[in-house]
């Protein structure tokens, strides 16, 4: 069955420096990746889609890399701020329009 | 655009009883998906309805059943409820099939489902 996994640990930074979130996943190739932000209380927000052919996606302090080798994708958020504070989903299309999502790291930045 | 309702927020029911959930998608999407949410299990599919049909499953008891109106707007139904069931229920839209960007989905805020 399919598999993604996310560091379940918090994952606690300095204002300023660079967030870097782990999403692994198994037993599948997929298409594209997508990445949301979920906050408390509230449904996930979409963030950024990277495709299987590209290597990395920018979008202002928002980066990712795909690598299918590895089955790997990186989501890096630079010159963190405390409003970047949230929980970090990837997910991934295995059939037709059914998504499956990792469990989410928790980011904290502090000031 | 506004974007997706989803009525009630809040719950609370008791074991045995039975729910219904809605979901107003953003206008012009046609695909409508509902999850669960819960701390252990993480964000999980429950199913997908397109034009009125039922287009994909996840894997949940019949218990978990969904509708989708010719208005889009979607709506699922939870029988003989168990302490289980105790989560945070969103529902998605997408362009999926629509003739738009199927990828991206726009989540609601939820319903929070309490069972006793």
């Amino acid at each position: 069955s399919q598999k993604i996994e996310q560091n379940s640990e918090a994952l606690n930074i300095q204002e300023g420096k660079t967030a870097t979130l782990t999403c692994n996943y198994t037993n599948y190739s997929p298409a594209y990746l997508q990445w949301y932000r979920q906050d408390p209380g509230r449904g996930p927000v979409f963030l950024l889609l990277i495709r299987e052919n590209e290597k990395e996606k920018r979008k202002e302090r928002l980066k990712v890399t795909f690598d299918t080798t590895l089955k790997q994708s990186l989501f890096h958020i630079t010159a963190s701020q405390p409003a970047d504070s949230a929980t970090y989903l990837c997910a991934l299309e295995r059939d037709f329009n059914k998504f499956y999502f990792g469990s989410g790291t928790k980011l904290n930045v502090k000031p | 655009k506004a974007g997706v309702t989803q009525t009630p927020r809040y719950l609370i029911k008791t074991r045995g009883q039975q729910v219904t959930l809605s979901c107003s998608p953003i206008s012009g999407h046609r695909s409508v998906s509902w999850y669960q949410q819960t701390p252990g299990q993480g964000l999980q599919f429950l199913f997908e309805y397109f034009s009125e049909t039922q287009r994909n499953k996840g894997n949940f008891p019949g218990r978990f059943s969904g509708r989708q109106f010719s208005n889009s707007r979607s709506e699922m139904n939870v029988s003989t409820l168990e302490l289980g069931d105790s989560a945070l229920y969103l529902c998605a839209s997408s362009a999926a099939g629509s003739g738009g960007a199927q990828e991206t989905q726009y989540f609601g805020p939820g319903t929070r489902l309490l069972v006793l």
